[in-house]
């Protein structure tokens, strides 16, 4: 199993540019979801998912899109880069629909935006 | 004010010292997780706990419901423990989880 994946590693935007965060894994987990890392702040919650075609807001959702149209992939939508968005973004997948599971977590990516 | 609160921020031994790196939370939970961020910045998961205490290998992890109340200990500290460990919740009401903001931890030879 490859786990978690996701791409770019890197990512360097102009202010105003969108892009999208690409994220998948191969474990049939049910939960996924989005988190960006900030130095001196935990993870935050951007955006999360319990099933295909079914997502919800975390505690940062605004400049993101999200959807889940197949189990495996959970792509993260930046709208209009804005260079508060400049961050290390995290996606985590577990098995179960709530969170008394162990989350995986793929290798980040980190974007910088000018 | 954050509702999982670490300490310490930062922490430098020697190695084989034994660690202790704590933990507290002001909510109602189901299950506290204990997570590792390696200098690479991979993160991955050491421990997932309701009640009591688990131990894997060096690694050690309680947590007090009652006090809402976790700790890692680590036994025999060696520098490949240098590491961001980062404890997360989730409440008991809900689908997310909440982090501490992560204890720095750096092992010298």
């Amino acid at each position: 199993n490859a786990g978690v994946t996701q791409t770019p590693k890197f990512q360097v935007l102009k202010t105003g540019q969108s892009m999208t965060l690409q994220c998948a894994q191969d474990m049939n987990h049910e939960y996924m979801s989005w988190y960006r890392q900030d130095p001196g702040m935990g993870l935050r919650l951007i955006h999360y998912s319990v099933g295909a075609g079914i997502t919800d807001q975390g505690e940062v959702p605004n400049g993101y899109n999200v959807s889940r149209s197949t189990t495996e992939d959970f792509p993260l939508r930046l709208l209009s880069a804005a260079p508060s968005q400049t961050s290390v973004y995290f996606c985590a997948s577990s098995l179960g629909g709530g969170t008394s599971y162990e989350q995986y977590f793929g290798p980040g990516t980190r974007l910088t935006v000018t | 004010k954050n509702e999982v609160e670490q300490s310490p921020q930062n922490l430098t031994a020697q190695e084989g010292e034994f660690i202790t790196i704590n933990c507290s939370y002001s909510v109602g939970i189901s299950a506290l997780h204990w997570l590792q961020q390696h200098p690479g910045g991979g993160i991955v998961s050491l421990f997932m706990l309701s009640s009591g205490k688990k131990k894997h290998g060096r690694l050690i992890a309680t947590i007090n419901i009652q006090e809402k109340h976790s700790s890692l200990h680590i036994t025999a500290s060696h520098p490949r423990d240098s590491a961001v460990y980062i404890c997360a919740v989730n409440k008991n009401t809900g689908n997310q989880f909440y982090f501490g903001t992560g204890t720095s931890l750096t092992v010298i030879p």
